[in-house]
């Protein structure tokens, strides 16, 4: 299995506190990614990374920054966590090197916003 | 942009017998990669299987197999001799070859396994 962790597991916050999570991955890939899965939405991708400091915004965005100072860590930031953002929060790893362009998973967050 | 569209919200199968899920995309791209991932209650997304567009073998895996259609734009999934650990859900989806490799999505199919 991939070396790729999710923290926290499980979150539960108030309406317009600011929340972080965080993907931690031990494989050295350049390709770093957050999805949310929603039911009857499948997961759609909010933000990725191709290598540190490099961001770039994806389907839902909205709401939504990251950050990534090191290779391993991949952080999505909640400013002014809002109802709509419960979800399960999926983070992903990827690396041009693999030419199965396999997407690694890790064992996701669920956050819920009260 | 790519779109991916699961028509099968849920399915159901009997142990040891056959089923298909389908799934159709919609691309201007020649060049791309398409895969079935399947979720079990666990949460954790395993791939199941990936297609590279420019083969024309489709492939397998096991009891797991998948027929391409490009020029129809689908790509089908079809689980032989189910089993009750096949129970999950299953995502198609699409990935540009190259570049950042972002993956679409389709809704999901949930599929029931009857002893």
């Amino acid at each position: 299995d991939a070396g790729i962790t999710q923290s926290p597991r499980h979150k539960v916050t108030e309406t317009g506190t600011p929340v972080t999570l965080r993907c931690h991955q031990t494989e050295n890939h350049r390709y770093m990614y957050w999805y949310r899965q929603d039911p009857g939405h499948g997961l759609r991708l909010i933000h990725y990374s191709y290598g540190v400091k490099d961001t770039d915004k994806g389907e839902v965005s909205d709401g939504y920054s990251v950050s990534r100072s090191k290779t391993e860590d991949f952080l999505l930031t909640l400013e002014s966590a809002t109802s709509s953002q419960t979800s399960v929060y999926f983070c992903a790893i990827s690396d041009l090197g693999d030419p199965s362009y396999e997407q690694y998973f890790g064992p996701g967050t669920r956050l819920t916003v009260t | 942009a790519q779109t991916v569209t699961q028509s099968q919200p849920e399915m159901s199968v009997q142990e040891a017998e056959t089923v298909t899920l389908s799934c159709t995309y919609d691309t201007s791209e020649s060049d791309y990669y398409l895969f079935w991932y399947k979720q079990p209650p666990s949460r954790q997304m395993i791939l199941v299987i990936r297609q590279e567009a420019y083969k024309q073998q489709n492939a397998t895996e096991n009891r797991f197999s998948v027929n391409f259609q490009k020029a129809a734009k689908s790509f089908s999934l079809k689980i032989s001799d189910s089993q009750l650990g096949d129970a999950a859900m299953y995502f198609c989806a699409y990935s540009s070859q190259g570049g950042s490799e972002k993956l679409v999505f389709g809704k999901g199919t949930k599929l029931t396994v009857n002893p």
